[in-house]
């Protein structure tokens, strides 16, 4: 089935040490997004990308960067994480107009 | 600013319908209604959208009010595996990434 994958499921890191998050899909979608979701929070839009056109939230921390090599990956990089940072890392895709989103599964980050 | 306003929690017994309201009164002629639902440690799974009229899919119908200030989500015949958290979301047409999202409505299905 065509889908959102995200790996690791769970990851934790050290404060201060750099970590990468990976997303991949199947869909052929030219949109992808990042989002940040803390405890009983709705999800945070941290940025996206329109094929390679990368766009950025106003709010979102330096910290936080991206990469999209291609039109299947997509990557969130946390420099340097800190206590605050743990959180679900969403990310999702979409066609360019008005659809739904596609949600992968989320990947929990703990900062230890 | 989350531009919708939901309920926190609802119960539902299952087998019948669940009925989620949202109020949305400042929305504008562009943005449409979109419903995404999060069971617990999962992503979002998007369920339903519309812009003036109602919907229908496999999974719910969407009832908006002619002034379109608030619509409802409605699960026909709710089940166990429906638990999880709705949110109702405004987005604008044609934005990519526009998704102003709620606090959202913790729906909880009893046997």
């Amino acid at each position: 089935d065509a889908m959102v994958i995200q790996n690791p499921r769970y990851q934790v890191t050290q404060f201060g040490k750099p970590v990468t998050l990976s997303c991949s899909q199947t869909l052929n979608h030219n949109v992808m997004y990042w989002y940040q979701q803390k405890s009983s929070q709705a999800p945070k839009l941290l940025f996206h990308y329109y094929d390679k056109d990368f766009n950025n939230e106003a709010d979102t921390p330096d910290n936080f960067q991206s990469r999209r090599p291609n039109t299947s990956f997509c990557f969130l990089d946390i420099r340097s994480p800190g206590l605050g940072d743990a959180a679900m890392y969403l990310c999702a895709t979409s066609r360019a107009g008005n659809y739904g989103y596609t949600f992968g599964s989320g990947t929990r980050l703990t900062v230890v | 600013d989350a531009k919708t306003t939901q309920p926190p929690s609802m119960d539902c017994a299952e087998g019948r319908a669940a009925n989620l309201p949202c109020n949305h009164s400042t929305i504008s002629g562009n943005e449409y209604v979109y419903w995404y639902r999060q069971i617990h440690s999962q992503g979002p799974q998007y369920i339903i959208h519309g812009l003036k009229n109602n919907e229908t899919n496999e999974m719910a119908s969407l009832i908006i009010t002619e002034d379109r200030k608030s619509s409802t989500l409605i699960l026909p015949h709710a089940t166990l595996r429906d638990t999880a958290v709705y949110y109702c979301i405004v987005r604008v047409r044609d934005s990519n990434y526009q998704l102003i999202w709620g606090a959202g409505t913790k729906l909880i299905i009893k046997p």
